[in-house]
């Protein structure tokens, strides 16, 4: 499985646009990414996921260039209830086993 | 509600107990899955069922024991813990392969919202 690398905290302020930056430089040919959001004594819950380009969802947009060694989520408009942990994880594609790596994640801290 | 459930959602053992941790999907997936959250650690997967086969077994110690009757419910049976094994559990499912979305949302994983497990 495909490591991943993200910064282990970012600070924003509520109205901000935030991107969180995710490096992946072993990313196989079949796997795909995938970012989850968790709160606090929660279960984490998926945001979005892609494979190429750029994929948009009424929760995040998510940008890949085309060597896939990186991914950039990005939270518009933030608000205070953002505040979360993201996690940038790269799995399987089909058949590709059910093995998935949860990182240390990104600890989003939005502020007044 | 995400579609999983899990219980209790809080435990708390002693040392020489037995308890079961409970987890039901209602989503129609093929795979469940254990996880482990220590505080302030990342999660840990445990074990991964698939058609209520087990496929993964992180190195996971023998008093932890999982279970998988059928494809909507998956158990953890915990016996002679330790204090560090207090933790957050917790269960996910997701749909296999040739379920809805595509290949690449095969493991798109629903979590439960956990069983906070303290072991005295």
């Amino acid at each position: 499985l495909a490591k991943t690398t993200q910064p282990i905290s970012m600070d924003s302020y509520e109205g901000q646009e935030v991107n969180i930056t995710c490096s992946h430089n072993n990313i196989a040919t079949n796997d795909y990414i995938t970012w989850y959001q968790q709160f606090p004594s929660q279960g984490p819950r998926f945001i979005i996921q892609g494979y190429k380009t750029k994929v948009t969802n009424e929760v995040a947009s998510l940008f890949i260039p085309a060597d896939r060694k990186s991914s950039t989520l990005s939270l518009p408009r933030v608000s205070l209830s953002d505040t979360a942990v993201y996690y940038c994880l790269v799995v399987p594609g089909d058949t590709g086993g059910f093995k998935t790596i949860f990182g240390a994640g990104t600890r989003l801290f939005v502020k007044a | 509600e995400t579609g999983v459930t899990q219980t209790p959602r809080h435990l708390v053992m002693g040392m020489t107990n037995k308890k079961s941790l409970k987890c039901e999907q209602h989503l129609g997936h093929n795979a469940m899955y254990w996880y482990k959250q220590s505080a302030k650690k990342p999660l840990e997967l445990m074990f991964v069922y698939n058609f209520k086969e087990q496929t993964e077994n992180n190195s996971v110690p023998s008093r932890f024991s999982p279970e998988c009757p059928n494809s909507s419910h998956l158990f953890l049976h915990l016996h002679t813990l330790q204090p560090e094994d207090s933790a957050l559990y917790l269960c996910a499912s997701s749909p296999g392969p040739g379920l809805a979305g595509g290949p690449g949302s095969y493991n798109e994983q629903f979590f439960g919202p956990g069983t906070r497990l303290t072991v005295l």
